[in-house]
């Protein structure tokens, strides 16, 4: 397993344009979460899944944010009418919460980041 | 809400000395604190502290929790160029999802 692979690793387009970006998280993760880092700040939490369930959206996640993860696997992120403001690099992380794994009671690990998609709103 | 704090903002050194990075956090239902390293890309993972007073080291680098006073710190010995990143910390909650919320970061730079 070479970790959390994310897809295109930069991204740029005009405002108003529709983008997607796609995150393969270490496959015996079960929690996938995305999170946005402007320049100078620290990544910010937008949203999470556990297996294909999403189970919380921060207050940043405006209507033209969505996000997906149909079969509890790779996840999109998907920003509608993009605007300049959206331009930051978004970061997903993968983890095992607790569970089993091959018969055996695991509990949490591995809290592990891709790296990144950036995006610039022209 | 919860709230991270990191000081200071940035810091120049050279080769060989040590610094310190704080960390001051308010979190419900805390679970751990993490810091990371982050270069150009993702942000890699240094230590996590779960509890107080115990130091984890690892090579170089070496961090401590005091969960009364809501606070930890990074040190770096020896510094080398190759230290120069940015270091964020975060703080855990058990609550529902376990998100991080993250400082905004030590710009540390190391001169030859």
């Amino acid at each position: 397993d070479t970790g959390v692979s994310q897809n295109p690793r930069h991204k740029i387009t005009k405002r108003g344009q529709n983008v997607t970006f796609r995150c393969d998280p270490i496959s015996e993760h079960n929690r996938l979460y995305w999170y946005r880092q402007t320049l100078g700040q620290g990544p910010e939490f937008l949203t999470y899944f556990q297996n294909e369930a999403q189970l919380e959206k921060s207050r940043l996640l405006s209507d033209r944010f969505s996000a997906e993860r149909p079969k509890g696997s790779f996840s999109t992120l998907e920003i509608q009418r993009t605007e300049q403001g959206d331009s930051a690099m978004y970061l997903c992380a993968s983890s095992f919460f607790q569970g089993l794994i091959n018969n055996r009671l695991k509990l949490n690990y591995g809290y592990t980041f891709g790296s990144g998609t950036r995006l610039t709103v022209v | 809400e919860d709230k991270v704090v990191q000081s200071p903002l940035s810091l120049v050194v050279h080769e060989g000395d040590t610094v310190t990075l704080n960390c001051s956090y308010e979190v419900t239902n805390f679970r751990s604190l993490l810091w990371y390293k982050q270069e150009k890309k993702a942000p890699t993972f240094l230590f996590m502290l779960t509890s107080s007073g115990i130091e984890k080291k690892s090579g170089r680098l070496s961090s401590i929790l005091d969960k009364k006073e809501l606070f930890s710190i990074l040190n770096i010995t020896a510094t080398q160029t190759g230290d120069s990143a940015i270091y964020l910390c975060a703080v855990e909650a058990i609550t529902a999802g376990n998100k991080l919320t993250f400082g905004g970061g030590t710009r540390v730079l190391v001169k030859p």
